[in-house]
């Protein structure tokens, strides 16, 4: 199916290691990209391609993929990571697609 | 550094047609290197992506919104718009223009991701 699924919610406590996932069938033929959106903000890139981080973006932000799941995970998370996290990828016919969002609470 | 900006009404009738425009400065629409997309957000909810061009002026529509979507480009002035005809309630969210790149591995895999977007415009679809 061309769709992507993520868990509405996740929290982690501050220091710790959190993994957000995206699954979908597309993932097993493209990567997945990730955005943090802020409230109020636009979207931010922060993962695209197999384990690509744009220029600004703190190296405890890191991405994986297995089968039909892809990952984020910020290792040593910060109060500032709070935010809805957004995968991204394509299906076979071009298709963008986007999951429904994480929303990442900082405990 | 790439900026794009988008402007047009915030409010439109229920019926009528939205239309938008993206400028973008500190890069050129017709470099070839990417694809130029709108995405929207309604309030509250999650990110939909509604289309893009190729400076060539090729585009690709998602299916569900492209009976009533035309995205159109003007390298001239470094822009490219969007016209969504027949706006409902449904329509009102927050319009965002972006600059989409692609990427290739020695794995053989393909990745697609928006890395500049426009700080975003609110449209509301009212009488």
């Amino acid at each position: 199916s061309s769709e992507l699924t993520q868990d509405p919610a996740v929290s982690v406590a501050l220091g710790q290691t959190v993994r957000i996932t995206c699954q979908g069938d597309s993932l097993r033929s493209y990567y997945a990209s990730w955005y943090q959106q802020k409230p109020g903000q636009a979207p931010v890139l922060v993962i695209y391609g197999k384990n690509n981080r744009p220029s600004g973006i703190p190296d405890r932000f890191s991405g994986s993929s297995s089968g039909n799941t892809a990952s984020l995970t910020i290792t040593g998370a910060q109060a500032e990571d709070e935010a809805d996290y957004y995968c991204n990828s394509r299906d076979s016919s071009g298709n963008r697609l986007f999951g429904g969002g994480t929303k990442l609470t900082v405990l | 550094q790439v900026q794009l900006q988008e402007s047009g009404p915030g409010l439109v009738k229920p019926s009528q047609t939205l239309s938008l425009t993206c400028t973008v400065s500190g890069g050129s629409i017709s470099s070839g290197d990417y694809y130029w997309s709108w995405i929207r957000q309604p309030p509250g909810k999650g990110l939909e992506w509604i289309g893009y061009i190729y400076y060539s002026g090729s585009t690709y529509y998602n299916p569900s919104l492209k009976s009533r979507v035309t995205i159109s480009v003007d390298t001239s002035k470094n822009q490219f718009s969007l016209k969504l005809s027949s706006v409902t309630a449904a329509d009102t969210a927050v319009y965002y223009c972006a600059r989409e790149g692609n990427y290739y591995d020695s794995s053989g895999y393909w990745g697609w991701y928006f890395d500049y977007w426009g700080q975003g415009t609110l449209v509301t679809v009212s009488s």
